[in-house]
């Protein structure tokens, strides 16, 4: 069955730093992804997408990889903020469905030390 | 425009009791979903809607009931709540625009004891 996963469940950084943040898929039919950032005590906020037709796209300081030969997804955040902190999760789903349903990763909590 | 509005935010239940998790959205959004988050785990998808009338179960949908009589209101309902319903719940919705990218309320916190 389809699933979504971390290589690592947290992560420390110093402000200033950059951050990386992975992510493994196992569906191979999967075609579209989002990274979703969650504060605590709040949900999770859209980040960035890709769609498989990219290995990689930017955004303001952030930069999702996407690398089809080894299911593997990562999140750049260039110049670590405190506001950053938060816990990231990965989701996948086939795209032009009915149902626009996404399957989340375990998600990967991110410390930024001032 | 509030988004995704969820209420309450925290609730404590005795096993057995029953309640309704509310959920309204006033960005016109077709999709509609439920999710629960374990400790430490991932999001997983109870119920969805593609439009008012139409539900649809996900992932893990026993114990739980949803109606969508209009576009704007997707209510979760627990029946006979037991511990392992214990999870902060989020509703989440996206339109054929927004396509994939979900919408997140702010949750609700539920205790069963």
């Amino acid at each position: 069955g389809e699933s979504v996963g971390l290589h690592l469940p947290t992560l420390s950084v110093q402000e200033g730093d950059n951050s990386i943040i992975n992510c493994a898929y196992s569906n191979s039919a999967s075609d579209y992804f989002i990274w979703y950032k969650q504060e605590s005590g709040k949900g999770p906020q859209f980040i960035i997408d890709i769609r498989s037709n990219m290995d990689k796209r930017q955004g303001q300081r952030v930069t999702v990889l996407l690398n089809k030969t080894v299911k593997h997804l990562s999140l750049q955040i260039a110049a670590t903020q405190p506001g950053d902190s938060a816990v990231y999760f990965c989701a996948e789903t086939i795209s032009g469905g009915s149902n626009y349903k996404l399957t989340f990763g375990k998600g990967t909590l991110l410390t930024v030390n001032p | 425009n509030a988004g995704v509005t969820q209420t309450p935010k925290f609730r404590i239940l005795k096993i057995g009791q029953s309640m309704t998790l509310q959920c309204t959205q006033d960005m016109n959004h077709n999709y509609m979903y439920w999710y629960r988050q374990d400790p430490g785990m991932g999001l997983k998808l109870i119920y969805y809607s593609v439009g008012a009338g139409i539900t649809d179960k996900g992932e893990v949908p026993n114990g739980y009931n949803v109606s969508r009589s209009t576009t704007e209101d997707f209510p979760l309902r627990l029946e006979l709540a037991a511990p392992s319903q214990t999870s902060v719940y989020f509703c989440a919705s996206s339109s054929r625009d927004s396509g994939e990218k979900l919408f997140f309320g702010s949750g609700t916190q539920l205790s069963v004891l």
